[in-house]
């Protein structure tokens, strides 16, 4: 079945890069998906890509895919204390009707100054 | 704007006891979902509703039930908990295939003892 993994963990100081991976094994996802979950917070879907696209870019944020080595990752520039948060992978199983997703255990950022 | 509002946001149960976790939302999405997030794994869906009068199965649907009352309520329900349904429990929404992006409402905290 599908399985999303990635790290679980990843310490930054402030004003470094941070890199934060994601591997896949659903080769017909058409989306991959960002979200970000602050403590006690619900998700917020911070970027995604579709799965015909190498790269995209927003403001700090530079997500990179990899369909053939089917890895995902997601570069935070200039990250800050606001940055503090769990960052999960996604992938999306859509249809005209509905999109389920699938995500990864969470990676949880410490930004430090 | 509300977004996705779930209620209650905290609940403790005895085993055996039953209850309902209520979500709505005001953005006119079809699709309605409802996630458990447990500690050190990303949030699994337990069961969808691609439009109103559908529900289907999702990855962990065995001890709850839903409705999908209209197209702006989706109830959760909990027949006779269990101490391994102590989770968070996530509604979220969408409109596919206009837009992918899901909305999550802010969580509900359930402890079953």
């Amino acid at each position: 079945g599908e399985d999303v993994e990635q790290s679980l963990f990843l310490s930054v100081r402030e004003g470094d890069s941070s890199v934060i991976n994601c591997t896949y094994t659903d080769s017909s996802s058409t989306y991959l998906y960002w979200y970000k979950q602050e403590p006690g917070a619900g998700l917020q879907l911070l970027t995604y890509i579709f799965s015909n696209m190498d790269m995209k870019q927003d403001q700090r944020l530079t997500v990179l895919l990899n369909k053939k080595d089917k890895h995902l990752s997601l570069r935070i520039a200039d990250t800050q204390t606001g940055d503090s948060a769990i960052y999960f992978c996604a992938e999306g199983e859509n249809s005209g009707g509905y999109n389920k997703l699938i995500f990864g255990a969470g990676t949880r950022l410490a930004v430090h100054p | 704007n509300a977004g996705v509002t779930q209620t209650p946001k905290f609940q403790v149960l005895k085993t055996g006891q039953s209850m309902t976790l209520q979500c709505a939302q005001d953005m006119n999405h079809n699709s309605m979902y409802w996630y458990r997030q447990d500690p050190g794994m990303g949030l699994r869906l337990i069961y969808y509703s691609a439009s109103e009068g559908t529900t289907d199965k999702g990855e962990v649907p065995n001890g709850y039930n839903v409705s999908r009352l209209n197209k702006r309520e989706f109830s959760l329900r909990l027949e006779s908990a269990a101490p391994s349904q102590t989770s968070v429990y996530f509604c979220a929404s969408s409109d596919p295939p206009r837009n992918t992006e899901a909305f999550f409402g802010q969580g509900t905290r359930l402890t079953v003892v």
